[in-house]
């Protein structure tokens, strides 16, 4: 079973720009998608973003348009994600999450808090 | 666009059963979902994929006490001999190609 590893919690100003990180335990990046999903308090899950394990080619959801970058580093198996401009509604609970090419998302990362504040 | 409906709350006393449900938007209604749990101060666990016919993929680990089932638009998790530990946010996601991915409002479930 695949274990997803995420970076610890960020606290940020707003404007500011956060980059959360997700260490698979296994070389997974050329083989699944990759997925970021937020939480937000009082909120659903929220998808963000994927990124194709055959290129590292990036989809993001139409609200994060240029906001949220996804990247990753094969040699060490880590994904990223950076989201910028940082705000208020920011303030949530990310999540890696990894598919096969249907997208029901079948591992999860434990999440990564991010809270914005002045 | 797709739409994943689900009710916002749910209860049920310890060791009986519940059923929650999805409901998707007309359209596609022949799609295929998944079901999360979410507990508090947890990653969300996948519990199972749910195919419009009812057939499932249950996730690793996962006891059958949690069972899927499908009629038309609707999709179904079904949580038998409840246990305190089943409280939680359970959440659908549906997918697809230019929907991507997409989350139901989710169920807090309540074990009384």
């Amino acid at each position: 079973q695949v274990h997803l590893v995420q970076s610890g919690a960020e606290v940020k100003k707003p404007g500011a720009s956060v980059k959360v990180s997700c260490k698979a335990s296994e070389h997974i990046l050329t083989t699944s998608y990759m997925h970021w999903v937020r939480l937000a308090p009082g909120q659903g899950l929220e998808w963000m973003g994927i990124s194709d394990p055959t290129d590292g080619t990036t989809t993001y959801a139409q609200k994060f348009q240029g906001r949220v970058t996804i990247t990753r580093d094969t040699s060490t198996s880590t994904v990223y994600m950076e989201l910028s401009g940082l705000s208020s509604e920011d303030a949530a609970v990310y999540f890696c999450a990894s598919t096969g090419l249907e997208y029901y998302l079948d591992q999860w990362g434990r999440g990564t808090l991010v809270i914005v504040s002045s | 666009q797709v739409v994943l409906t689900q009710s916002p709350s749910a209860s049920a006393s310890l060791g009986a059963s519940v059923k929650l449900t999805c409901t998707l938007s007309s359209a596609y209604r022949s799609y295929a979902i998944a079901w999360h749990q979410k507990q508090a101060e947890k990653g969300p666990r996948f519990l199972m994929k749910l195919n419009s016919d009812g057939s499932h993929i249950q996730g690793d680990g996962i006891p059958d006490r949690f069972s899927g089932s499908s009629s038309g638009a609707e999709r179904y998790l079904t949580i038998s001999s409840l246990q305190s530990e089943d409280e939680a946010d359970y959440y659908c996601q549906t997918w697809g190609t230019g929907i991507h991915v997409v989350f139901g409002g989710g169920t807090k479930l309540t074990v009384l």
